[in-house]
């Protein structure tokens, strides 16, 4: 498996709070996303990296903050924690170039109450 | 406005058949497409990916094929399997982008 670990797997909070996901990668990959999967919407890009610092918005950044300080760690924050934000996060890296893909982590399930 | 769709939810074969998952796309720009596939509790992984100047890629029971004009592309697994029972995601991409937009995801369930 490709080095890539999302923290924490599983997570309930409540609304109003600051939540921030974690993700580790091992793989030196300079591209890195992070994605929420809905029923009857698929994947989503929320932000995505394309370097130590450069990060930009995807589709439904609204809500959301990242940051990258070293390239193996990409942090998505939920500033004030709503329902609507319940959903499986999950993060992306590629290399750079065209047809490399992307690896994913396992996710992270988040409810929001 | 999704550009890309797969307009089935949700697909069931019959073990030894044939199964053909079907993916639209709308934005012209695209260049290149991925199917991805995704097991529960787990990310998706990468399956077959195919450039726009091509229009069959094959690697193993795994076919796509891709009609620019129609601006259509369809992965067809012969035969199916049930561990190929998962839900699966169209993915495209441009101009040597690394950001890719998914469709929502097709369900497949091949029957013993």
């Amino acid at each position: 498996d490709a080095g890539i670990t999302q923290s924490p797997r599983h997570k309930v909070t409540e609304t109003g709070t600051p939540v921030t996901l974690r993700c580790h990668q091992t793989e030196n990959h300079r591209y890195m996303y992070w994605y929420r999967q809905d029923p009857g919407h698929g994947l989503r890009l929320i932000h995505y990296s394309y370097g130590v610092k450069d990060t930009d918005k995807g589709e439904v950044s609204d809500g959301y903050s990242v940051s990258r300080s070293k390239t193996e760690d990409f942090l998505l924050t939920l500033e004030s924690a709503t329902s609507s934000q319940t959903s499986v996060y999950f993060c992306a890296i590629s290399e750079s170039g065209r047809g490399s893909g992307y690896t994913f982590g396992s996710g992270t399930r988040l409810t929001v109450v | 406005d999704q550009q890309v769709k797969q307009n089935s939810p949700s697909l069931s074969v019959q073990e030894g058949r044939i199964s053909i998952l079907n993916c639209d796309y709308t934005n012209s720009m695209f260049d290149y497409f991925l199917w991805y596939k995704k097991y529960p509790a787990e990310g998706p992984t990468f399956l077959i990916s195919i450039s726009s100047i091509k229009d069959k890629n094959e690697d193993g029971r795994f076919t796509v094929f891709l009609n620019k004009s129609a601006k259509h592309l369809s992965l067809h697994i012969v035969p199916s399997q049930p561990g190929d029972s998962a839900v699966y995601f169209c993915a495209a991409s441009q101009g040597g982008s690394e950001k890719l937009v998914f469709g929502k995801g097709t369900k497949l369930t091949v029957n013993p």
